[in-house]
């Protein structure tokens, strides 16, 4: 099925360890973005794509680092777990235009200990 | 700022009954997009309704239809005859401008409002 795909489903860190959450999309959409989501705030972006290789920082950044090398992928690199990045990260594709909504992948549960 | 605001942490509806889902948004931009989705419990994020800025009707979706004010910046869900399936996080959100590079075109999500549907 077309979307956008998100790996691992799960992760549990260990403090300053690092890894790398992978997405990938098929639709061929110029938008991706990034966002965690925690109790009682929302989603919150933390870095977005307009298109390869062009990134940018969302309102929370501090910690992540990204890429866009093709249009499909778009990953999400945590350089030093901290026990504040524990949350559920998204990452979600769209066509530019207000009339376009985003296609969210199915999100990862992040834990560090 | 908060540029969408939903107030209502948590709200209780009786089965098959009407509920609204309170949304207001600031935005300077003349051209957005508002939208609303769904996270039961499972966790994905399900597109429910979409709003242009410039759409003269509200939008309906089924049972979803969007109470579009503009001159107060409002964009309330409402879900007609609830069902118990309808218990889920449902979040207001954002897009401005044409959506074509810098920050403008991003999504900005709301806080959400956790609807619980009794039998």
């Amino acid at each position: 099925n077309a979307g956008v795909t998100q790996t691992p489903k799960f992760q549990v860190l260990k403090t300053g360890q690092s890894m790398t959450l992978q997405c990938a999309q098929d639709m061929n959409h110029e938008y991706m973005s990034w966002y965690r989501q925690d109790p009682g705030m929302g989603l919150r972006l933390i870095h977005y794509s307009v298109g390869a290789g062009i990134t940018d920082q969302g309102e929370v950044p501090n910690g992540y680092n990204v890429s866009r090398s093709t249009t499909e992928d778009f990953p999400l690199r945590l350089l030093s777990a901290a026990p504040s990045q524990t949350s559920v990260y998204f990452c979600a594709s769209s066509r530019p235009g207000t009339n376009y909504g985003y296609t969210f992948g199915s999100g990862t549960r992040l834990t560090v200990v | 700022a908060q540029k969408i605001t939903q107030t209502q942490p948590g709200m209780f509806v009786q089965e098959k009954e009407a509920v609204t889902l309170d949304c207001t948004y600031d935005t300077s931009d003349p051209s957005y997009g508002l939208f609303w989705y769904k996270q039961p419990s499972s966790g994905e994020m399900i597109f429910l309704i979409y709003q242009g800025s410039y759409d003269q009707q509200n939008a309906t979706e089924g049972r979803y239809s969007l109470n579009f004010q503009k001159a107060r910046k409002s964009a309330n869900l409402v879900i007609s005859a609830s069902q118990l399936g309808d218990s889920a996080m449902y979040f207001c959100a954002m897009r401005e401008g044409w959506g074509y590079g810098g920050s403008q075109g991003n999504l900005i999500f709301g806080k959400g409002t956790k609807l619980s549907v009794k039998p």
